[in-house]
């Protein structure tokens, strides 16, 4: 079965500091991923996708991620987080052939101190 | 509304008894998805509707749980005898397109709380 995981269930960081927000799914065939975002008191939002195509990938909001297939790994990057990124991180996986079934990870929550 | 709306946002009942969820999603939107989401865990497919109709229900846990979309917009899930475990925020999703994987818009979710 398709599962992704989240490796870091909190990540603490200083205002202007780098991030990497881990995650890793299981899989063997082609799959599709995803990166949402819960700021408090909203809707998942999308943050940016992997479909095919170049493996880094840009999203909103400054982020960015980076598909390895060889790890199976589609670790989300910001190379300089605000306050107003303080949120809940999901990472999600589809299937091909069931590609409006989204599997999440757990979450991350991204603290951002001033 | 713009946005993907469901309401209740919060529902308090009691052990055994019936609810119902309500979503409206963005005009146009012709998929609608429900999951759920327990503390402490990502959101959990429940359901998907292409126009009127379930095209996967493969993920609603149990027969106590069923959900509806009689005119292809406004669906609602219903709960009957509802449990403790059932405790949850659902969400629902509206997009305009599932196949080609484009974006999927969420509510803000309906908080169930069983007692």
């Amino acid at each position: 079965a398709q599962s992704v995981t989240q490796l870091d269930s909190q990540v603490p960081v200083f205002e202007e500091a780098p991030v990497e927000l881990r995650c890793n799914y299981s899989s063997s065939v082609s799959v599709y991923l995803f990166w949402y975002v819960q700021y408090p008191n909203q809707g998942l939002q999308l943050l940016l996708k992997y479909l095919s195509g170049s493996t880094l990938v840009k999203g909103i909001n400054g982020f960015e991620a980076e598909f390895n297939k060889s790890q199976t790994s589609f670790h989300l990057r910001k190379p300089s987080v605000h306050i107003s990124d303080t949120a809940e991180y999901f990472c999600a996986a589809t299937k091909g052939g069931s590609n409006y079934k989204l599997t999440f990870g757990k979450g991350t929550l991204l603290t951002v101190n001033p | 509304g713009a946005g993907v709306s469901q309401t209740p946002s919060n529902k308090v009942t009691e052990k055994g008894k019936y609810v119902e969820l309500r979503c409206d999603p963005i005009s146009g939107h012709t998929a609608l998805y429900w999951y759920r989401q327990s503390l402490g865990q990502g959101p959990e497919f429940l359901i998907y509707f292409q126009g009127t109709g379930a095209a996967d229900d493969s993920g609603l846990p149990n027969d106590r749980f069923f959900a509806v979309r009689p005119e292809g917009s406004v669906s609602t899930l219903k709960i009957q005898r509802t449990e403790r475990g059932d405790s949850a925020v659902y969400l629902c999703a509206s997009s305009a397109d599932p196949t080609n994987t484009g974006e999927l818009f969420f509510g803000e979710g309906s908080r169930l709380t069983v007692l």
